[in-house]
């Protein structure tokens, strides 16, 4: 079965330190690939999503993340955090053919400390 | 300028007593989603709306199902409530299923069930 791994469950930084959470995926064809943020109290917010091209994507508030075929991972990065990035933060995949299906990984805690 | 509204926030149900938690959404999207996600778990897809066509996840309890009388609103109406049901219950909304569109889902900010 296809299924989504994030092999962070809990990540503790301090400010300013860099970030990144790693992504992988089982599926073997063609897919598309997305990071949700989850702030304390609040809903489901896409963070970036790849679909085609440059496997380098760059989302909102400073993330990025690469798709890296060969390895079948989509890790999320960002260069400094702060402690506004305090959240969850769930990868997710959807094969690309005719159904909406999201299949998210377990999600990967961030608690940036001030 | 919410989007995905769902209704209520918190619920609080019996074992047994069915239950109707609710989702609309001003995007005018086609196709709504429901997700279950319990505590420290992925959310996961029980099933979604193309327009009026309903599509069931194979592992999704009987116990569960959706009505969606226009586009705007979908329900979620678990019969007979367990307390293996209790957990967050996302909706989502996307223009489309998929095929290389760059279609996303938006998300609401989730229904937490309690069932006592």
């Amino acid at each position: 079965a296809q299924s989504v791994s994030q092999h962070n469950h809990h990540v503790i930084l301090s400010e300013a330190a860099s970030l990144e959470l790693g992504c992988n995926y089982s599926y073997g064809g063609t897919v598309n690939l997305f990071w949700y943020v989850q702030y304390p109290g609040q809903h489901l917010q896409l963070l970036l999503k790849y679909f085609s091209g440059d496997p380098l994507v760059k989302g909102i508030k400073g993330f990025e993340a690469e798709f890296i075929k060969s390895k079948f991972s989509f890790n999320l990065r960002k260069p400094s955090v702060q402690w506004s990035d305090t959240a969850e933060y769930f990868c997710a995949v959807k094969r690309s053919s005719n159904t909406g299906k999201l299949i998210f990984g377990q999600g990967t805690t961030l608690q940036v400390k001030p | 300028d919410a989007m995905v509204i769902q209704n209520p926030r918190y619920q609080v149900t019996q074992f047994g007593k069915p239950v109707t938690l609710s989702c609309s959404q001003t995007l005018n999207h086609n196709v709504m989603y429901w997700y279950q996600q319990k505590s420290s778990q992925a959310p996961k897809l029980l099933f979604h709306y193309y327009d009026k066509d309903f599509n069931n996840e194979a592992d999704t309890p009987d116990n569960f199902q959706s009505r969606r009388p226009n586009t705007s609103f979908c329900f979620l109406d678990i019969r007979s409530p367990g307390l293996g049901d209790a957990a967050m219950y996302l909706c989502a909304t996307s223009t489309r299923l998929g095929g290389y569109g760059t279609d996303t889902q938006y998300f609401g900010p989730g229904t937490r069930l309690t069932v006592l």
